[in-house]
């Protein structure tokens, strides 16, 4: 079945280190992004791809790196410069050439917790 | 600054009883207004897509409905199964930035 896949679905990180999560999608879409999900908030954009070899930062990027090599993937890094990291990461994709560039699906999500 | 408000934070209902949730909106030349259904530990489920006032879309127990300034997402004799966070979320001119609200945790009692 198509869909987005993230992984770990959990992580314990020290502080410090780096974390790499990743983002999987079988669905063919263009767009791919990243989000930031705390308690009692709404998503806040990390960054975005819309294609290929580009992405953009969104509201939060600092202490965060992504890349896109590939259509498929886009891996998403946590920078030791990320000063409070604990949250709920959300991965997403949409089909930008349907003109329904809102619609977007999601992966499970990635909980990392900095110990 | 585009921004999305939802209320209230929280809902509780008895099963069968109907109620709304709103979502209010200011964005810069709305292209979509979006509904999603996150189950907890999960990630969003698309729900709807309204791109107009007047405009209207329902699926099964749910009908959201768009004015230039609110979305609201009326449900309608609410079974347990519907308990989620319902989040709303808009897209403006500038097509690739898509802004959520904090969303709404709605509970249902049997």
């Amino acid at each position: 079945d198509g869909g987005i896949t993230q992984s770990p679905k959990y992580l314990f990180r020290k502080e410090g280190q780096n974390v790499t999560l990743s983002c999987e999608q079988n669905l063919n879409h263009d767009a791919m992004y990243w989000y930031r999900q705390d308690p009692g908030q709404g998503l806040r954009l990390i960054y975005y791809s819309q294609i290929v070899n580009d992405f953009q930062k969104g509201d939060i990027a600092e202490g965060y790196s992504v890349s896109r090599e590939k259509k498929e993937s886009f891996p998403l890094t946590v920078t030791s410069a990320q000063k409070n990291p604990t949250a709920f990461y959300l991965c997403a994709s949409s089909d930008p050439g349907t003109g329904h560039t809102g619609e977007l699906f999601f992966g499970e999500g990635s909980r990392l917790t900095v110990l | 600054e585009d921004q999305v408000t939802q209320s209230p934070e929280a809902l509780r209902l008895q099963e069968g009883e109907s109620s709304s949730l709103n979502c209010s909106y200011t964005v810069s030349g709305l292209r979509g207004l979006f509904w999603y259904r996150q189950d907890p530990g999960k990630g969003p489920e698309f729900l709807f897509t309204l791109y107009s006032a007047g405009e209207e879309k329902e699926k099964e127990r749910l009908k959201a409905t768009l004015t230039k300034k609110e979305s609201f997402l009326h449900i309608t004799a609410p079974k347990p199964e519907d308990s989620a966070t319902y989040l709303c979320a808009v897209q403006g001119s500038s097509a690739s930035k898509i802004i959520f609200g904090s969303g709404t945790r709605l509970s249902i009692r049997p």
